[in-house]
Formats: structure tokens, sequence, C-alpha cells
């Protein structure tokens, strides 16, 4: 069974730096991409980040760009998600997902709540 | 970047009737588009993806139709558990991008 665990958010103050990692487990890690995706309160998904199997290969979204990295331990079977300069609308629950396919996602963690205030 | 509009923003149905939902984009994503299922509390749930095709252990009563700009999730006959938000996905080009949602609540 997949299960994708997240861990590292919390509340943060503007301008502040916080990492999020993602424990997987249930499948091959290296074999398949990753990505996350948050889901601000009340509000819909937005897709933040992804990156290959290897790691060669990352992706950001627009609102991210610059000021979020990701990156993954294959030896560990972790995803990360490194958030610096952060806003009041980075405010969200993040989840990590495996990315099957043409970058779909086929299992979520439950996530891990970010809040950037003051 | 590709926008995904879904349409109705809320669909108010009873048990057993069918649920027609809409996602259209701005420009052509050919058949690289994913629905999703999510209940309060939980994470989403990939449905359906390329489409058509059903994710494993979905319902048969879930079916995606579409290609291009215009892409329809139906819902054949709604069960209890049927009623929660349902979003569409496009992976044909970055950035990746989803639909706004549409809610399917309780008449």
């Amino acid at each position: 069974e997949v299960q994708l665990v997240e861990s590292g958010g919390g509340l943060v103050q503007p301008g502040g730096s916080l990492r999020l990692s993602c424990a997987a487990s249930g499948f091959t890690f290296s074999n398949y991409a990753m990505s996350w995706v948050r889901q601000a309160p009340g509000k819909g998904l937005e897709w933040v980040s992804a990156i290959s199997g290897s790691g060669g290969s990352t992706y950001y979204a627009d609102s991210v760009e610059g000021r979020f990295t990701i990156s993954r331990d294959n030896s560990k079977s972790t995803l990360f998600l490194q958030m610096n300069s952060l806003r009041a609308e980075d405010t969200a629950v993040y989840h990590c997902a495996k990315v099957v396919g043409s970058y779909i996602f086929d299992d979520w963690g439950q996530g891990t709540l970010v809040t950037v205030s003051s | 970047e590709i926008a995904l509009t879904q349409s109705p923003a809320t669909l108010s149905l009873s048990p057993g009737e069918r649920a027609t939902l809409s996602c259209r984009a701005s420009q052509s994503v050919s058949r690289n588009l994913a629905w999703y299922q999510q209940k309060p509390g939980q994470a989403p749930r990939l449905l359906i993806y390329d489409a058509s095709n059903r994710a494993t252990g979905i319902p048969a009563r879930f079916s995606g139709s579409g290609s291009g700009t215009d892409f329809t999730l139906t819902i054949s006959s709604l069960e209890p558990e049927d009623f929660a938000v349902y979003y569409c996905q496009q992976c044909d080009s970055w950035p990746l991008t989803f639909g706004g949602g549409t809610k399917v609540e309780i008449k």
C-alpha cells in the first residue's frame, strides 16, 4: 500500500522559511516523479512543483518560481520542498503526490498545513 | 498557462440522479486531462485519466469524455458517497493547472 506522509508545516512569519518533507513507502520511490500540490483554506487545488524520478528535472508554478526548491533523496524515499521568502498567500495545506503517466497524481498524502502570518 | 473553467460551480442533485460536470480548457489539451474527487478533510482521489480512463478501483458509474478543449465527467446514478467536490487537471503543458472545482451537493 502506498503511503505518503508529509511533515514540517507550521506557523511562520512573512519572509521566513520552512522545509517540508514527504516520507514515501509502498512503492519504488526512485521510479516515480513526485509533486507538491497546495490548497489554501476553503479554496481549490493549486499545483506547486514537480520533480522527475532521478531528480534531474524540476518544474515550478510561476507563483513560487525562485522562492521554492523541490528536491528528493531516493536513498531515503523522501521528497522535500524548501520554501523561502514566504508570503501570506502561501498559506495552505501542502500535499505531496505520486506522479504517473503525463504528470497526473494517483496517490496523495493528507497534507501539512503552512500558515504564514505575523 | 492553460486555464481550466469548471461548470457549474455547484450542482444540487438527489441520490440516484445523473450528474454532468463540465471542464473547458483555454486551449487544446488533447486528451491530457484528469478528474479528481475530494471530500471534506480528505486528500483528492484520482477518478479519471487521459480524459476517459477510470483509475484503479473507480466504480463504473463514473465516466469521462471529451478532447481538445471540452470535457465532461458523468456520474450515471449518484450514490450518497459521491457528494463531494470534483476537480479537473490538465497535464498537457507546464505549468500544470487545475480547474476551480464543482461541488456536487445533496438537494
